[in-house]
């Protein structure tokens, strides 16, 4: 089965250290969505690409987060610096535009530790 | 403003049916979809409706009602393995979700 890799899988940092990310999407699907996820706000969007070109980053607090697709085969969310309240986990999931039927396959998450 | 609504809790028994209700008010709408999230694991798609009407997958069926704002997700033959999270998200071309409802599931 085709699956979305996401690395670290765990990531324990101190606060303001820089953290990032990676997301390697599923081949051909051309959108991709960050989310990030706690117990209390659910699964937030911070980010999404339509073939590489970001569309909207409104869910991200810009001072410190950044998204890129450098390639198809490759996303990243970088914080810098991070907080302890950016401890969650983050999920990254892909798709095909158009072909939402199949749904959007998610990640397995990195689950973030700021201390 | 996009709004999404589903209640935060439900139990049910096994072998049971039990109904998630999700409602909606966003700006924009191209279809609705569900997912289950197991604890500590990734949400997996479930289903995706665009049309009114009941879509049905084995045990899982889905309803929309796009004029009302609302879908539900309906479990028959409940598991002990159904229990787990389930998402509501609407795709407004990007995909949102409500904070979903947790779903235990007794015997």
């Amino acid at each position: 089965d085709a699956r979305v890799t996401q690395t670290p899988r765990h990531k324990v940092t101190e606060m303001g250290q820089e953290v990032t990310m990676r997301c390697q999407p599923i081949l051909g699907h051309n959108t991709v969505f960050w989310y990030r996820q706690t117990m209390m706000q659910g699964l937030e969007l911070l980010a999404y690409f339509r073939n590489r070109a970001p569309l909207d980053d409104s869910g991200m607090p810009k001072d410190r987060f950044s998204a890129e697709m450098p390639d198809a085969t490759l996303a990243t969310l970088k914080i810098q610096p991070s907080e302890p309240r950016d401890s969650a986990v983050y999920f990254c999931a892909s798709g095909p535009q158009g072909f939402e039927i199949y749904g959007y396959t998610f990640g397995s998450g990195t689950r973030l530790t700021v201390v | 403003g996009q709004n999404i609504d589903q209640p935060t809790e439900m139990t049910a028994t096994e072998g049971a049916i039990v109904q998630i209700n999700c409602t909606y008010q966003t700006s924009g709408f191209n279809g609705l979809f569900w997912y289950q999230q197991h604890a500590g694991e990734a949400p997996t798609f479930l289903s995706y409706n665009v049309l009114d009407g009941l879509e049905e997958k084995g045990r899982f069926s889905s309803f929309l009602s796009r004029s009302k704002g609302y879908s539900y997700l309906l479990l028959k033959e409940l598991q002990m393995k159904d229990s787990a999270s389930y998402l509501c998200a609407v795709n407004t071309d990007k995909l949102i979700f409500g904070t979903g409802t947790r779903l235990q599931v007794f015997p």
